[in-house]
């Protein structure tokens, strides 16, 4: 079975702070992808990342970052220097290697203020 | 390239009624996957379609169906509605690098 699990469900910071939003996942899977969403508002999904489970390369664009550790199961997303524009729910999800089915984490809901 | 689509955008039925959405996948792209999300619930999976056949189903009672036609638009059906069944829809082309913007479907 796989689980998805963001242990935050709520986070407010100032603008100009960092800010590291948790991911755990558990799957028997050796072939696996993670990703992780932002969902503004509106309601749509936006795609931040998709990491497979053989790249272990921590990854960085512009404010966001992402730290995969597969010793820990974890799969760290970091924004830094938050803006107002940051305020959404963001999801960390986990798809096994062989089917397109996402297991989604409940959510952290981040709130970024002036 | 158009991304995903995704219609109605907003829906209000009755219980016991049936409802479709719609949604068509990027242009080009074959497989489509179907998510609801529900405060209580979350973000679940309800099935997968690659070139019209139906590869992976959640776990979700037969009520849910859902196909794909050739051009690779998929609907997604809804029979008997129950109030559980408020929710928003959303589908996913690429193996869910893009969804779309979902449906809301209202549930009275």
């Amino acid at each position: 079975a796989q689980k998805v699990t963001q242990a935050q469900t709520e986070i407010s910071v100032v603008e100009k702070e960092d800010v590291t939003l948790d991911c755990v996942y558990e799957t028997r899977d050796t072939t696996y992808y993670l990703f992780w969403y932002k969902q503004p508002p509106s309601g749509e999904l936006v795609f931040l990342i998709r990491r497979n489970s053989f790249d272990e390369q921590n990854e960085i664009s512009g404010r966001y970052s992402w730290n995969f550790q597969k010793s820990t199961s974890s799969f760290n997303f970091t924004i830094t220097a938050s803006q107002v524009v940051d305020s959404a729910v963001y999801f960390c999800a986990l798809r096994p290697g062989t089917a397109s089915k996402l297991t989604f984490g409940t959510g952290t809901r981040l709130q970024v203020t002036l | 390239k158009a991304g995903v689509t995704q219609t109605p955008r907003y829906l209000i039925k009755t219980r016991g009624q049936q409802v479709t959405l719609s949604c068509s996948p990027i242009s080009g792209h074959r497989s489509v996957s179907w998510y609801q999300q529900t405060p209580g619930q979350g973000l679940q999976f309800l099935f997968e379609y690659f070139s019209e056949t139906q590869r992976n189903k959640g776990n979700f009672p037969g009520r849910f169906s859902g196909r794909q036609f050739s051009n690779s638009r998929s609907e997604m059906n809804v029979s008997t509605l129950e109030l559980g069944d408020s929710a928003l829809y959303l589908c996913a082309s690429v193996y869910e690098q893009y969804f779309g913007p979902g449906t809301r479907l209202t549930v009275t």
